[in-house]
């Protein structure tokens, strides 16, 4: 059962408009978030993480926002540019039992159109 | 630079013919895991280490090996490759716990024919 879903494989965008990237969990114990981003022929990179004691988290163009109660959160990136297509991946981890555990969903494509 | 390297970046095998994959940390991490990419798949865990000598399965561990006898190393050993685990591998490095951000490697694309 996937625990960590990004339902939209694929997501296009005007250069200049906000990009929103969904994710849903299923897993109520879940309580740290973190979005990665990842361009072809790299690895992931980290870019922005929110803690379930919040429901925003702001880093420059980025805001993650997360919404216990519907078990969802979103990112957010305003304005939207060129460089910022790239696979994003959603991903989340129990950190109250001391886990190292990352699960992640199975990325969303975002482009960005000049 | 602080990096995850892995080794080799590509590679073209057969089916059965022993390799590794090896992954190198220059940061003193602690955690260590290794990740593999597939189209709709997504990115799944294939085995992780929280120290040297202290290592576990991931959620799809069937076919593949590791070892840490060193805090910088983390080797990913398939014994006897087949074609479904043609994939893109990634390994990643933090130290310690999910709040710990991972830091991943650039990838290695095996293909096994």
């Amino acid at each position: 059962d996937q625990q960590v879903k990004q339902n939209s494989p694929s997501l296009s965008v005007q250069e200049g408009r906000i990009s929103i990237l969904n994710c849903d969990y299923t897993n109520s114990m879940f309580d740290y978030f973190l979005w990665y981003k990842k361009y072809p022929a790299e690895g992931p990179t980290f870019l922005i993480s929110i803690s379930s004691i919040k429901d925003k988290n702001e880093d420059g163009r980025f805001t993650v926002f997360l919404n216990k109660s519907a078990k969802h959160l979103s990112l957010h990136i305003v304005p939207s540019q060129p460089g910022d297509s790239a696979v994003y991946f959603c991903a989340a981890s129990v950190l109250g039992a001391g886990s190292y555990q990352l699960t992640f969903g199975k990325g969303t494509k975002l482009s960005v159109i000049p | 630079e602080a990096q995850v390297t892995q080794n080799p970046r590509y590679l073209i095998t057969v089916t059965g013919k022993k390799l590794t994959v090896t992954c190198s940390q220059n940061m003193n991490h602690e955690y260590m895991s290794w990740y593999r990419q597939d189209p709709g798949l997504g990115l799944r865990q294939i085995y992780y280490s929280m120290n040297v000598e202290v290592t576990d399965k991931g959620d799809v561990p069937e076919g593949y090996k590791v070892s840490r006898k060193e805090k910088r190393n983390f080797p990913l050993i398939l014994e006897s490759p087949s074609p479904n685990q043609t994939s893109l591998y990634f390994c990643a490095s933090s130290f310690g716990g999910g709040a710990n951000v991972l830091t991943f490697g650039a990838g290695s694309r095996l293909t096994v024919l």
